[in-house]
């Protein structure tokens, strides 16, 4: 059955400073898609990115960084000069493409604090 | 834009007294998805909707029921809620089950 780790509960960085977020994953598929997501105090679910596992082309988006390793099954998460308003609970997901299995399994996500 | 809506956003019912959570959207996707969340867990699926077609996970207790009555409505009945009920519930759809899932801003329920 697929599973996602992510090892880090609570992380807490001083205002600019870099962090990074981390998910490993597990899965039997060879076809899968990963997903992170933001979950400001407000509640509500923001999606960020998804990534396809035939694609491990890292990907840059403002300050925002995904680094996807299938030798690893890692997909990492950098947050470049970080800011107050990066503070929320970060969720890493998988969805397998077998028939049946296609759900979102999440991580236990990771508690991100910036530090004014 | 569009979007996911739910309705209300905070939920305060009495022990048993049954409840409806709404939500709609304005994506035109053809799965919605309700999920249950608890104080620092990851959100839970509880069903969804592919079409019509309804799906119900193994361990979703009989209390919760959902009905969609078109593409864009899907409501959350809880029948009997207990103090075990008290979450956040999350609305979400997706074209597609393999498809990104998009939320909507949640209904935190209260059970007194």
């Amino acid at each position: 059955a697929q599973k996602v780790t992510q090892a880090q509960t609570e992380i807490s960085v001083v205002e600019k400073e870099d962090v990074t977020l981390d998910c490993v994953y597990e899965t039997r598929d060879t076809t899968y898609y990963l997903f992170w997501y933001k979950q400001p105090p407000s509640g509500e679910l923001v999606f960020l990115i998804r990534r396809n596992s035939f694609d491990e082309q890292n990907e840059i988006s403002g300050r925002y960084s995904w680094n996807f390793q299938k030798s690893t099954s890692s997909f990492n998460f950098t947050i470049t000069a970080s800011q107050v308003v990066d503070s929320a609970v970060y969720f890493c997901a998988l969805v397998e493409s077998n028939f049946g299995n296609e759900k979102l399994t999440f991580g236990t996500g990771t508690r991100l604090t910036i530090i004014p | 834009d569009a979007m996911v809506i739910q309705n209300p956003r905070y939920q305060v019912t009495q022990f048993g007294k049954p409840v409806t959570l709404s939500c709609s959207q304005t994506l035109n996707h053809n799965v919605m998805y309700w999920y249950q969340q608890k104080s620092s867990q990851a959100p839970k699926l509880l069903f969804h909707y592919y079409d019509k077609d309804f799906n119900n996970e193994a361990d979703t207790p009989d209390n919760f029921q959902s009905r969609r009555p078109n593409t864009s409505f899907c409501f959350l009945d809880i029948r009997s809620p207990g103090l075990g009920d008290a979450a956040m519930y999350l609305c979400a759809t997706s074209n597609g089950r393999r498809d990104t899932q998009y939320f909507g801003p949640g209904t935190r329920l209260t059970v007194l």
